[in-house]
């Protein structure tokens, strides 16, 4: 069965450093997402993707944050200069269409010193 | 902002009794997506409901979205150790392309 895979499991950085975390979304899907998940609380939406733009981002996607499609599989997420705040699951998501069901990939731990 | 509720937050039952999580919420949404997650892991998809009163069943579990589409429930019946879990609700409103995620509930069940 398709499913979504991400790249790393687990990435440690320190403050101020730039990380780019990577996905490969299910290959026939068309829209694509970020979300990110501090410990012990919600799943929050962060960006999401269609045809080579961002089609809507949330507050916690400032300047800091960006998004590309590099290539034809893979999509990524940079943040430019991490914060500790930053520490969180980060997870890529892709769906077929806009309002289809939403596949999750197994997420980026990502740990800011 | 749409809010998405879930209760309860925690739930510990023993295997072979029957248990019910509900999300509500305010807002109505267009479709509403049920996950499970298991620690350090991503959500996993379990069903996707979309017409008022619609009912769904996968094998124990069944999911009801509300008439008004503004609240859900999961039902599972003869829980096993199995179910131990996080469940999450996560409602689309239609208009953007973004999911809302509930507040979970953690559900334990021992033998």
């Amino acid at each position: 069965e398709p499913e979504v895979t991400q790249t790393p499991s687990h990435q440690v950085t320190q403050m101020g450093q730039e990380v780019i975390l990577r996905c490969v979304p299910i290959s026939n899907h068309l829209y694509f997402y970020w979300y990110r998940q501090i410990l012990g609380q919600k799943v929050e939406f962060l960006v999401s993707f269609y045809n080579n733009e961002i089609s809507e981002k949330s507050e916690i996607f400032d300047d800091q944050f960006s998004v590309e499609r590099p290539d034809g599989s893979n999509f990524t997420l940079k943040i430019r200069s991490t914060k500790l705040e930053d520490s969180a699951m980060y997870f890529c998501a892709s769906s077929a269409r806009l309002g289809s069901e939403q596949y999750f990939g197994p997420g980026t731990r990502l740990t800011v010193t | 902002t749409q809010l998405l509720e879930q209760s309860p937050q925690f739930l510990s039952i023993q295997e072979g009794e029957n248990l019910t999580v509900y999300c509500n919420s305010s807002s109505v949404f267009s479709s509403l997506q049920w996950y499970r997650q298991e620690p350090g892991e991503g959500p996993v998809l379990l069903v996707t409901v979309v017409t008022g009163g619609e009912v769904k069943k996968l094998k124990r579990l069944t999911f009801q979205f509300g008439d008004a589409r503004k609240d859900s429930s999961l039902h599972i019946t003869a829980a096993q150790t199995g179910d131990t879990g996080l469940y999450l609700c996560a409602g689309d409103p239609g208009t953007a392309s973004k999911l809302t995620f509930g507040t979970g509930t953690r559900l334990q069940v021992t033998l």
